[in-house]
């Protein structure tokens, strides 16, 4: 059974700072890895797709790296602002397509003005 | 090209009255997937469905719950009896067909309904 974790559950930093955050997955054998953003009371906004077979994937100041070997994922948010206040949740798919996406607890993350 | 439609985005029931939440997918997604997100805890998968088919149900509670994707109209989670356990925000996903180059399960999600139970 596949289980993902992401660490830490809650970060707090101030306006300007780079920061990553961790995800983990028990089980390698992964399709593809999507890093989600979760305001509070709102839906999820897809911010990433990693498939199985690349190594990082960047869109403006994110940048999602994975290691499917190891089953680790970090996204990595440069020059923090506090817009990007949310939490943040990865999610793994197992198959190609029609697949559940099994997720994450999230990391509650606030940037501090 | 409109995203994953929900409604209600907000459902108050009584318990033992019956919930019936909508999901309409992005134009030309034919996969329908419903999460659970229970108070304080992470996304959970109950269903995947194509139209007229459900394909993966290994998460819906056995009791109480279905769910139905017709071949016109939206997908439809239906909630009969419902107890205050089942107060949660519901999100539909949608993901376009296999055939679809680039896609990669790509999955798209909808603002929710948010079920409060009384």
């Amino acid at each position: 059974k596949q289980e993902v974790t992401q660490i830490p559950a809650a970060l707090s930093v101030p306006e300007g700072e780079n920061l990553v955050l961790n995800c983990s997955f028990t089980d390698s054998a992964i399709y593809n890895l999507q890093w989600f953003r979760q305001d509070p009371g709102k839906g999820l906004t897809s911010l990433l797709l990693i498939q199985s077979s690349q190594r990082e994937q960047t869109s403006g100041r994110l940048n999602a790296s994975l290691d499917k070997s190891s089953g680790r994922s970090t996204l990595y948010i440069a020059a923090s602002q506090p817009g990007d206040s949310a939490t943040y949740l990865c999610a793994v798919s197992r198959e190609t397509s029609g697949s559940r996406l099994t997720f994450g607890e999230g990391t509650q993350l606030t940037v501090n003005p | 090209n409109a995203g994953v439609m929900q409604n209600p985005r907000h459902l108050v029931r009584r318990r033992g009255q019956e919930a019936r939440l909508r999901c309409s997918p992005m134009k030309g997604h034919s996969h329908v997937y419903w999460y659970r997100q229970l108070p304080e805890e992470g996304l959970k998968f109950m269903v995947y469905l194509q139209k007229e088919n459900i394909i993966d149900e290994s998460g819906m509670p056995k009791e109480r719950f279905s769910a139905e994707f017709p071949k016109e109209g939206p997908s439809i989670l239906r909630i009969q009896q419902v107890v205050r356990g089942d107060s949660a925000a519901y999100f539909c996903a949608s993901s376009p067909p296999g055939a679809w180059t680039n896609s990669y399960n790509e999955q798209f999600f909808g603002p929710g309904t948010r079920l409060t139970v009384l």
